[in-house]
């Protein structure tokens, strides 16, 4: 089982970034999935949640509105379009499996992938 | 729900026994998991709902509690376990929440 992310990099204030995570080893539609963060010397933080089927999304209160999770299951990619980025969204960004498969979704996290890093500097 | 996590840093030396404290603004029932993140890594889940071990983690490491107050053991410290450790609920979501994590270094 892995999870590679990618996409991240240097970006302007104000500007968009999407990021990729890679799912093998696994049949991705049969899972809900995540997006989590860690700013530089900052602890773990939720972002998004997607069901396994894409028919639910939630957000964390300070991305809402200008990030989006999305999934396509026959490339076994899990999304978020990152829009109108903040400094305070530089960070770490990991992608992250739930346990629970076939429809259910539990919020525990059992695999992660090791992060692809962004920096929203001008 | 915030999660308070203590101590801050623990020192200890291979071979020693760890306990770290999770402690839950409200009631979280069992919905606690705990995961181990090295710098540059994947973070890894341990434990699950209090005190169920993920697969492939070694018995050495086990979790107690309910309620508001839970904790990791790590019965006899490893060189491979000296890492950050983060707790998490589930028990009233979205949002997911972590505690602000235990370094664990050697003393």
């Amino acid at each position: 089982i892995q999870l590679v992310e990618s996409g991240g990099g240097v970006v302007q204030p104000g500007r968009s970034l999407r990021l990729s995570c890679v799912a093998s080893g696994f049949t991705l539609s049969n899972y809900g999935m995540y997006w989590l963060r860690q700013a530089p010397g900052k602890g773990l933080e939720w972002v998004a949640v997607i069901w396994y089927d894409g028919s639910n999304e939630y957000y964390t209160d300070s991305v809402k509105g200008r990030f989006t999770i999305s999934r396509d299951n026959s490339k076994n990619t899990l999304y978020l379009q990152m829009n109108s980025l903040r400094t305070e969204d530089t960070a770490v960004y990991f992608c992250a499996r739930d346990l629970e498969t076939f429809g259910g979704i539990i919020a525990t996290l059992d695999f992660w992938g090791p992060g692809t890093l962004v920096t929203v500097s001008s | 729900i915030v999660l308070t996590q203590s101590p801050a840093t623990l020192s200890l030396s291979p071979g020693d026994r760890a306990t770290l404290s999770c402690r839950a603004s409200q009631t979280v029932s069992i919905y606690l998991a705990w995961y181990q993140h090295k710098p540059g890594q994947a973070p890894r889940l341990l434990i699950y709902d209090t005190s169920n071990r993920a697969t492939g983690i070694p018995a050495r490491f086990s979790g107690s509690g309910s309620g508001t107050d839970f904790t990791l053991t790590i019965s006899s410290l490893e060189p491979e376990d000296f890492a950050v450790y983060y707790c998490q609920q589930r028990s009233n979501w979205p949002p997911i929440t972590f505690g602000q994590g235990t370094r664990l270094e050697i003393k």
